[in-house]
């Protein structure tokens, strides 16, 4: 069966500092991945999407390793409002269809005053 | 643009009952899906569609049917509620069938089967 897994957490991290989050994937063919952000009893919002040369938007990173198989998203300077459920996608299907999109269980993070 | 809707916000089903649950779009998307949302547990794909007229299943299909008469519209028919079905449902839209887009998500619906 193929995976995505992802650490649950929760990550417990003071307002003002940086964290980071890794989630590895089974499929070596796939070719799309992704970080959705959940809010407490709300629904998934793309953060943004995770390219081969790694990307940046604000305080946000996403990395890709294919050789080891997995992404990352980095959060400097977090703030309150970064409390959230962050979700890893990735396509498991080699020919791309959105019906192979597969999400991880989540990362619960908790930014604390 | 409203998005993705879906209605009801929340539902309590007795074992054996039917009901359909609403999913509306209004951005001319193509692929539609419904995914359910359990604790401990990623967001699961039931069905989707590609287009109206067209669809098919995806990985927790069973107890569940769905139709695509229209681009705007995508309905999830439970046929006898169980238990098990107790989940969050999600409906989701993107541009296009392909992986690479945005999926675009719904509120949600509680449901609780009793």
């Amino acid at each position: 069966r193929k995976e995505v897994e992802q650490d649950p957490g929760p990550f417990n991290v003071p307002e003002g500092a940086t964290v980071a989050f890794n989630c590895t994937y089974s499929n070596s063919a796939s070719q799309s991945f992704f970080w959705y952000r959940q809010d407490c009893r709300k629904e998934p919002k793309l953060l943004m999407s995770v390219y081969s040369s790694g990307n940046e938007d604000g305080r946000f990173t996403a990395q890709l390793n294919r050789a080891s198989q997995y992404i990352s998203l980095l959060i400097r300077d977090s703030k309150l409002s970064d409390s959230a459920t962050y979700l890893c996608v990735v396509n498991m299907y080699s020919g791309g269809g959105a019906d192979g999109l597969t999400f991880g269980k989540g990362t619960h993070l908790i930014i604390q005053p | 643009n409203a998005g993705v809707t879906q209605t009801p916000k929340f539902q309590v089903l007795k074992t054996g009952q039917s009901m359909t649950l609403q999913c509306a779009q209004d951005m001319n998307h193509e692929y539609m899906s419904w995914y359910r949302q359990d604790p401990g547990m990623g967001l699961r794909l039931i069905h989707y569609s590609v287009g109206a007229g067209i669809t098919d299943q995806g990985e927790v299909p069973n107890g569940y049917n769905v139709s695509r008469s229209t681009t705007e519209d995508f309905p999830l028919r439970l046929l006898s509620a169980a238990p098990s079905q107790t989940s969050v449902y999600f409906c989701a839209s993107s541009y296009s069938w392909q992986g690479v887009d945005t999926q675009y998500f719904g509120p949600g619906t509680r449901l609780t089967v009793l």
